[in-house]
């Protein structure tokens, strides 16, 4: 079955950009939207934004200004890269698939990769 | 943005106890609500989407309900695996919000 998994640097400084990359394995990327999710320490989950793989976004209103999504097929793979980082954007990040079809859920999804923005 | 509201936000119950968790959207959604169960240090794993469809491989004692605003996810025998964090999601339009989650305690 799919599984998707998660990598990028464990610690950015304020102000500089993170980034990260979703690994997608046991099937193809192609024909799906891949959604980007964060979740700070005890607390809920926030919906960072998404791509098809077609390269058409969705993104968060909230975070739009700062978030940038790209997908490479030939890689089986999609990233996500966020700039100018604050200590609020210390969180779990997680990438998912995002099910267009009648259920139009987040399924499945990666372990989570913990990002901290510290100096 | 849809606001998603859940209630309670934590709950205390024993093993076999029937558990009731409400999920409630600031306006109507449909039947575009799926449940989610995530355990500590862990990915949430769906568990109901559309409302009411059960995912494959979860157990029957989870079952869904609502549509429009109002929304229910049951367990009906609360078993010790079922020890965890349920979030409530809309998929009726982006951005895609959360419930702030319900924590289910052992008693």
């Amino acid at each position: 079955q799919v599984q998707l998994q998660e990598s990028g640097p464990g610690l950015v400084k304020p102000s500089e950009t993170l980034s990260l990359t979703c690994n997608v394995s046991g099937g193809s990327i192609s024909g799906y939207y891949w959604s980007w999710i964060r979740q700070p320490a005890g607390k809920g989950l926030e919906w960072i934004g998404r791509i098809y793989t077609s390269g058409n976004t969705n993104y968060n209103p909230s975070l739009k200004s700062r978030v940038t999504m790209s997908v490479d097929t030939s890689k089986n793979q999609f990233s996500l890269k966020m700039s100018f980082v604050t200590a609020a954007d210390t969180a779990v990040y997680y990438c998912a698939r995002d099910v267009e079809d009648s259920s139009r859920s987040f399924d499945p999804w990666g372990q989570g990769t913990l990002v901290t923005v510290s100096s | 943005d849809i606001q998603m509201t859940q209630s309670p936000s934590s709950l205390s119950a024993s093993v076999g106890d029937r558990v009731t968790i409400t999920c409630r959207a600031r306006q109507s959604i449909s039947s575009y609500l799926n449940w989610y169960q995530q355990k500590q240090g862990k990915a949430p794993k769906l568990l109901i989407y559309a409302a009411s469809s059960l995912q494959s491989g979860v157990p029957s004692r989870f079952s869904g309900s609502g549509s429009g605003t109002d929304f229910t996810l049951t367990i009906s025998s609360l078993q010790p695996e079922d020890f965890a964090t349920y979030y409530c999601q809309q998929s009726y339009s982006t951005p895609r919000t959360f419930g702030q989650g319900t924590k289910v305690e052992i008693k």
